[in-house]
């Protein structure tokens, strides 16, 4: 495996179900991140995770529980979705820096192609 | 905060023509990175291109160009010679290093949907 990938790439679950999307990183990446990609909206991050500690949390409801084990894998956790939450979510890794003031390119998976029914 | 306006919402030219894609962003800090990204219809985005604030050349990768003007804060993308391939959602998007070093997160504009028709 190559890149980023994501595990499922489609998923239909119920408003009570419980499911969990999964991100891999084989690019020696220490930073990880999901986005949130709707119709009606422009891309979304949602949280960053840089060297598997979460540093940013972008007001995203608590039914979403993001987990990073290590710095090559990146979860996340659903529970009791709307049907607004219904979007194509992305994962994306990148280098990160500590201290210094460089953005680095973030290289993105294919998504997950998620409905709430 | 930071925003990233990508007026042009749908844009359709025919096979061999140019294109320019525009991006127009606004961030307070003196410090950030500009980005294009590609999203094919398969839904993965690809990376295109990162300036930094610092650097004003433009930059020419094949038939893709990058034009960076400060002064309009601008960041403007041109397909020259069109190609059916080329046809795909693109985004500009920024992001300003965080204080403490580490991770940043991207401000995407809205995308464009760029159509080559043959």
């Amino acid at each position: 495996e190559t890149g980023v990938t994501q595990t499922p790439r489609h998923l239909v679950m119920g408003m009570t179900n419980k499911k969990s999307l999964k991100c891999e990183q084989h690019l020696g990446h220490n930073a990880m991140y999901w986005y949130k990609q709707s119709a009606k909206k422009p891309l979304e991050l949602m949280f960053v995770y840089n060297f598997k500690e979460q540093t940013e949390n972008n007001s995203v409801p608590s039914r979403f529980s993001p987990e990073c084990p290590n710095s090559s894998h990146l979860f996340l956790h659903l529970h009791t979705l709307q049907p607004e939450d219904s979007a194509l979510y992305l994962c994306a890794s990148s280098q990160a820096t500590s201290g210094g003031h460089y953005s680095y390119e973030q290289y993105f998976g294919p998504g997950t192609r998620l409905t709430v029914t | 905060a930071q925003k990233v306006t990508q007026a042009q919402t749908e844009i359709s030219v025919v096979e061999k023509e140019d294109v320019t894609l525009d991006c127009v962003y606004e961030t307070r800090d003196t410090t950030y990175y500009l980005f294009w990204y590609k999203q094919p219809p398969s839904g993965e985005l690809v990376f295109l291109i990162r300036r930094n604030s610092f650097d004003e050349q433009n930059e020419i990768s094949g038939r893709y160009s990058w034009n960076f003007q400060k002064s309009t804060s601008s960041f403007n993308f041109t397909i020259t010679a069109s190609q059916v391939v080329d046809s795909a959602v693109y985004f500009c998007a920024l992001s300003v290093p965080d204080s403490g070093g580490g991770a940043d997160g991207l401000t995407f504009g809205k995308g464009t949907h760029l159509i080559i028709q043959p």
